[in-house]
């Protein structure tokens, strides 16, 4: 099976400006989470979705969005880019929801903000 | 406050080797751990999930211990060669859902 699949895989946008990620997930998988890497602040969640519905929201502030399709197939959004949202935002799908499910990441999409 | 802690400073042993990984936690009632690889540009790689009613887990060279008394979790690669050097992280998961917390990570080099 393909693994998770990121779009673009890097990305330079200017502060205010919006910006649309993509993720595939594994064939089968309908769960899809969100992180964001940075150095300082290491992994950090910021959602999860489950057949289309968000499960948990992480504490991030509500310029970061989200959306899963009928597919599985997962976007997040970020409006009224900031230069601390400069991070790796790495996408992870699973099998299903709860203690039994690895996560499976893609390899991220590097965006920074000038 | 919530609190993941691993070794910040990187690891560094001799090839053949036993490493032994920390991750400590407090304040946090978790229903299972799990310990992911990262290589420097990419994501992480899940490696071993242990719930809280499980004293060990073992995979080829690997083993993980969780001790919720302690709120420690203990991570060894046996044998450890070269291709073992990455950066480990820890993850925390305390409901249902797959929401992890994460640790910072530690760096682990294994020398020839």
């Amino acid at each position: 099976k393909a693994g998770v699949t990121q779009t673009p895989r890097y990305l330079i946008k200017t502060r205010g400006q919006q910006v649309t990620l993509s993720c595939s997930p594994i064939s089968g998988h309908r769960s899809v989470s969100w992180y964001q890497q940075t150095p300082g602040q290491g992994l950090q969640f910021l959602f999860e979705y489950f057949s289309e519905t968000q499960r948990n929201k992480g504490n991030f502030p509500g310029r970061f969005s989200g959306r899963q399709f009928s597919n599985s197939r997962s976007e997040m959004n970020v409006s009224t880019l900031e230069l601390g949202d400069s991070a790796l935002y790495l996408c992870a799908s699973s099998e299903a929801v709860g203690q039994n499910s690895p996560l499976h990441f893609g390899n991220g999409t590097r965006l920074t903000v000038t | 406050s919530q609190k993941i802690e691993q070794n910040s400073e990187a690891l560094n042993i001799q090839e053949g080797k036993t490493a032994t990984l920390t991750c400590n936690y407090t304040n946090y009632s978790p229903a299972y751990l799990q310990w992911y690889r990262q290589d420097p540009g990419r994501g992480p790689v899940f490696l071993l999930l242990i719930r809280e009613n499980e004293k060990e887990k073992r995979k080829e060279r690997l083993k993980v211990t969780f001790d919720t008394t302690l709120k420690q979790s203990l991570f060894h690669i046996t044998a450890s060669q070269p291709a073992d050097s990455a950066t480990y992280l820890c993850a925390l998961g305390e409901n249902a859902g797959n929401m992890l917390t994460f640790g910072g990570g530690t760096r682990l080099m294994v020398k020839p």
